[in-house]
């Protein structure tokens, strides 16, 4: 059974304050993502990574950073929180499955989420 | 426009109702689909995939019309379980790493 945790399940910072998410898989998946939730938004993607070490930009990485040491391993960083990075952020983990016509389906798994306030 | 768009609801339906849910896309060349589904203060979780061909789970029908961009979720005999935010997913085709487009869902309400 695919677990992914992450640290908290809540969490308060005060504006200009660094931020660490901390999400962890136990499935030894390639690939991870972080993405925010917002209401009438969706969830957006802010990274991914395919591999150790290698990370690429999802659709709103601005004010974000991550880390990627170790495979079960994917951080979030706000390098200085502000008040619209209020959200409820959400880490994944997948690993491709190819289907027999050669193309790729996915599924990712979530983890239980960490509601962010910034003040 | 959006890469993908739902209808927000809710729908809300008496239990052993069948309700339907559609989800548009506009990237003709999409790759794969999906509805997660999420309930209330909880992680989105995979319901099901959506073949060409079309494909079914118990009381789950999961259509894919590519010629009008649309996908479809119909649930036969709602039980108040299924109550719950339903995502439509979309994978665009030239990603390259897996990334989802996630549709902002729809709430069904199932009562009693």
């Amino acid at each position: 059974d695919v677990k992914v945790t992450q640290s908290s399940r809540y969490l308060v910072k005060r504006t200009g304050e660094k931020v660490f998410l901390e999400c962890v898989q136990d499935m030894d998946h390639e690939n991870m993502f972080w993405y925010r939730q917002d209401p009438g938004l969706g969830l957006r993607l802010i990274y991914f990574s395919y591999d150790v070490k290698m990370k690429e930009k999802g659709d709103i990485p601005e004010g974000y950073s991550v880390s990627r040491e170790k495979k079960e391993r994917f951080s979030l960083i706000l390098e200085s929180a502000s008040t619209n990075q209020t959200s409820m952020y959400l880490c994944a983990s997948s690993l491709s499955l190819t289907d027999l016509a050669g193309g790729v389906t996915y599924e990712q798994y979530f983890g239980p989420g960490t509601r962010l306030t910034v003040t | 426009r959006k890469e993908v768009e739902q209808d927000p609801g809710p729908f809300n339906v008496p239990e052993g109702a069948t309700v339907a849910f559609n989800c548009t896309y506009s990237n003709s060349a999409s790759q794969s689909f999906f509805w997660y589904r999420q309930d209330c203060r909880k992680e989105p979780k995979l319901l099901m995939s959506v073949y060409s061909s079309g494909n079914e789970d118990g009381r789950f029908t999961a259509q894919l019309n590519r010629a009008s961009q649309y996908i479809s979720l119909l649930i036969r005999d709602s039980k108040l379980s299924d109550s719950a935010t339903y995502l439509c997913v979309v994978t665009p085709f030239n990603t390259g790493f897996q990334k989802l487009v996630f549709g902002t869902g729809t709430r069904l309400l199932v009562s009693p």
